[in-house]
């Protein structure tokens, strides 16, 4: 029950958008975005829980579809420091030992 | 706070050596993790414990064996190394709260099996 990122790999120039897509085939009960840089460890970007509302933060925004099991995360006026993996960790319940099943990274590259 | 560390950043092992990978968090989280990444793919669940004293296998538990010392420390052993264990391995904790907590991850040992 991996959740399926789309797309694998995004290159942008700065100042562009982006959007990525996290897609479940199982009921979601949160998803948590992560970015990576290379050789660094993944680090929290935002949660959105069932029935929550859309987050953001700066330029950097995400929602959650409950009809499509999906969450997509926007990312506007690019920055160079955006340049990373981007994975997205799915939950299916609200259970005490929170499991996240990722997906497997959208890599984007900005470009100056 | 010094959040999630590990211990060793790098090792190189041998086919058939064990070693133990060290974690430990200082933000009183209840629940710890152990992930495995291999190049190009997402982040696999090797085991976790949802409080001290319980461990739980994740998806590709096959090869390790854990431990979760105390609240603060949770350590993965490979008891014999095989070259499909070369990865990176990221040890995570995480609160529990209701509805804002996520996962903070450690940064890594980069574990390579000759």
């Amino acid at each position: 029950q991996q959740p399926v990122q789309s797309p694998q790999a995004v290159i942008l120039r700065e100042g562009e958008d982006a959007v990525i897509n996290c897609s479940s085939s199982k009921a979601l009960y949160s998803v948590h975005w992560y970015r990576q840089k290379h050789g660094e460890a993944p680090v929290f970007l935002m949660i959105l829980l069932k029935g929550g509302e859309q987050k953001g933060h700066e330029k950097i925004s995400a929602s959650f579809n409950e009809k499509k099991q999906q969450s997509s995360l926007y990312l506007t006026a690019s920055q160079l420091s955006y340049s990373g993996t981007y994975f997205c960790g799915t939950q299916f319940s609200s259970g005490s030992a929170r499991q996240l099943t990722f997906g497997s990274g959208t890599q984007l590259t900005v470009l100056p | 706070n010094a959040g999630v560390t590990q211990t060793p950043k790098f090792q190189v092992l041998k086919t058939g050596q064990s070693m133990t990978l060290q974690c430990a968090q200082d933000m009183n989280h209840n629940s710890m993790y152990w992930y495995r990444q291999d190049p190009g793919m997402g982040l696999r669940l090797i085991y976790y414990s949802a409080s001290e004293g319980t461990t739980d296998k994740g998806e590709v538990p096959n090869g390790y064996n854990v431990s979760r010392l105390n609240k603060r420390e949770f350590s993965l052993r490979l008891e014999s190394a095989a070259p499909s264990q070369t990865s990176v391995y990221f040890c995570a904790s995480q609160l529990n709260h209701p509805n804002t907590d996520t996962q903070y991850f450690g940064p890594g040992t980069r574990l390579t099996v000759l």
